[in-house]
């Protein structure tokens, strides 16, 4: 099955500064790649997600980039602000009809320092 | 609240019980989810289901069982089978066929082996 790995697992970035995180993925087959927001005791929420046929998606402050050939794509959030301190996951899927089960890394702890 | 709700909040569980958590959507979404969360170890799938009367194993479904009578509903039944069950469940759902294929999750039951 698909392997999804984060790096790094905590980052710790000053206000206003950006934060990039990576993730690896396994099985080139995967289509869909979203990203995971979870603040601490509440649910996970997509952020943004991209298609394989795209390889850059931006909205406002965070953009996600993914390199197919490599088998990685990275969440980044620019002008960093406290309320993005949050653990972020990323995911993989087939993202077909039929076949949309997520596999997701173990998560990346951000730390915003005002 | 989201559209997909779980029940109860928290839950105790004796040793040798069964237990069952509720998930109910009211999005229309074809496919719904069971996820684990543990300290440092990310989603796991434990079961999901594509449509009604179907369901398949996720990576970790020993202990655990579901059904999907419903399209809104899919319950998670952990057995005693279970040797540790405190942790986290989160329920997902995603409407998939019109190639939509973000999860929106549920705010999550969290188990206690008491």
């Amino acid at each position: 099955g698909e392997n999804v790995e984060q790096h790094p697992s905590t980052l710790s970035v000053q206000e206003g500064d950006s934060a990039v995180i990576k993730c690896t993925y396994s099985d080139s087959a995967s289509n869909y790649f979203p990203w995971y927001k979870q603040e601490l005791g509440k649910r996970p929420q997509l952020i943004i997600d991209i298609r394989s046929n795209v390889g850059e998606k931006k909205d406002q402050r965070i953009a996600v980039t993914l390199n197919k050939t490599a088998k990685h794509f990275s969440l980044h959030i620019t002008e960093t602000q406290p309320e993005d301190s949050a653990v972020y996951f990323c995911a993989a899927s087939k993202g077909i009809w039929g076949n949309n089960r997520l596999a997701f890394g173990k998560g990346n702890q951000v730390v915003v320092i005002p | 609240d989201g559209g997909i709700t779980q029940s109860p909040k928290y839950l105790f569980r004796k040793e040798g019980q069964n237990v069952t958590l509720s998930c109910e959507q009211n999005l229309n979404h074809d496919a719904m989810y069971w996820y684990r969360q543990d300290p440092g170890q990310g989603l796991r799938l434990i079961y999901y289901s594509q449509i009604v009367n179907d369901f398949q194993k996720g990576d970790i479904a020993e202990g655990y069982s579901v059904s999907r009578e419903k399209k809104e509903s899919f319950p998670l039944t952990v057995t005693s089978a279970q040797k540790n069950p405190t942790a986290f469940y989160l329920c997902a759902s995603s409407l998939t066929r019109t190639g939509n294929y973000g999860y929106t999750f549920g705010s999550g039951t969290r188990l206690t082996v008491v």
